[in-house]
């Protein structure tokens, strides 16, 4: 059974880097063909889609953060990871990492971990 | 991007109601279309993909249709622990993107 992990801090000044980091067990993320995903929520608000990577590095963003986003894999520590520079309160937002199985009719975004919330706030 | 507009917004229902929540996409995105059920302070689970399949473990009242730009997810007897929000995705074309959302309540 896959399980992933976000872990990272809670609050983050404005202007600074949001940095998170997904934790997958249960299996490698270099085993399978899946991308690796960061979904976003804000308080009260619906579910944004932040992008994801696959472990050949291939990443894809959304347009609306891509000037401001990394997300990077460690295969080594099955690891994935998320930085967002010069954040505003508008990131303030519970954060997701998920699994997104490649392949014609696979489900989207099957594994979710539990989430973790950033607010940024001075 | 592909815009994704659910409706109702919000919903009442009771146990044993079926119930129907539309998602409209902005564009045709053949049947690269998802469900989500979300409850408090948990993440969004897999309840629906390619517009009609059913998710592993996912109880078989739950159904989706449509293909093109609208589609449907029914409950055909709702459950006491149905009552939740529910989400659709696309991944037809990047971004990917979900609705708004439809809140189900008592």
């Amino acid at each position: 059974q896959v399980q992933l992990q976000e872990s990272g801090p809670g609050l983050v000044k404005p202007s600074q880097t949001l940095s998170l980091t997904c934790t997958v067990s249960g299996g490698s993320i270099r085993s399978g063909d899946y991308y690796w995903s960061w979904i976003r929520q804000g308080s009260g608000k619906g579910l944004e889609w932040i992008g994801y990577i696959h472990h050949s590095g291939s990443t894809y963003y959304n347009p609306s953060l891509q000037s401001r986003l990394i997300i990077s894999a460690d295969a080594s520590k099955n690891e994935i990871s998320l930085k967002l520079s010069s954040v505003t309160a508008a990131d303030t937002a519970v954060y997701y990492c998920a699994r997104y199985p490649l392949g014609e009719l696979s489900p989207p975004f099957d594994y979710w971990g539990q989430g973790t919330l950033v607010t940024v706030s001075s | 991007a592909i815009q994704m507009t659910q409706s109702p917004s919000s919903l009442s229902a009771s146990v044993g109601d079926r119930v129907t929540i539309t998602c409209r996409a902005s564009q045709g995105i053949g049947d690269d279309l998802g469900w989500y059920q979300q409850k408090p302070e948990k993440a969004p689970k897999l309840l629906i993909y390619a517009a009609s399949s059913l998710q592993s473990g996912v109880p078989s009242r739950f159904s989706g249709s449509g293909s093109g730009t609208d589609f449907t997810l029914t409950i055909s007897s709702l459950q006491p622990e149905d009552f939740a929000t529910y989400y659709c995705l696309q991944d037809y074309s990047y971004p990917i993107t979900f609705g708004q959302g439809t809140r189900l309540e008592i």
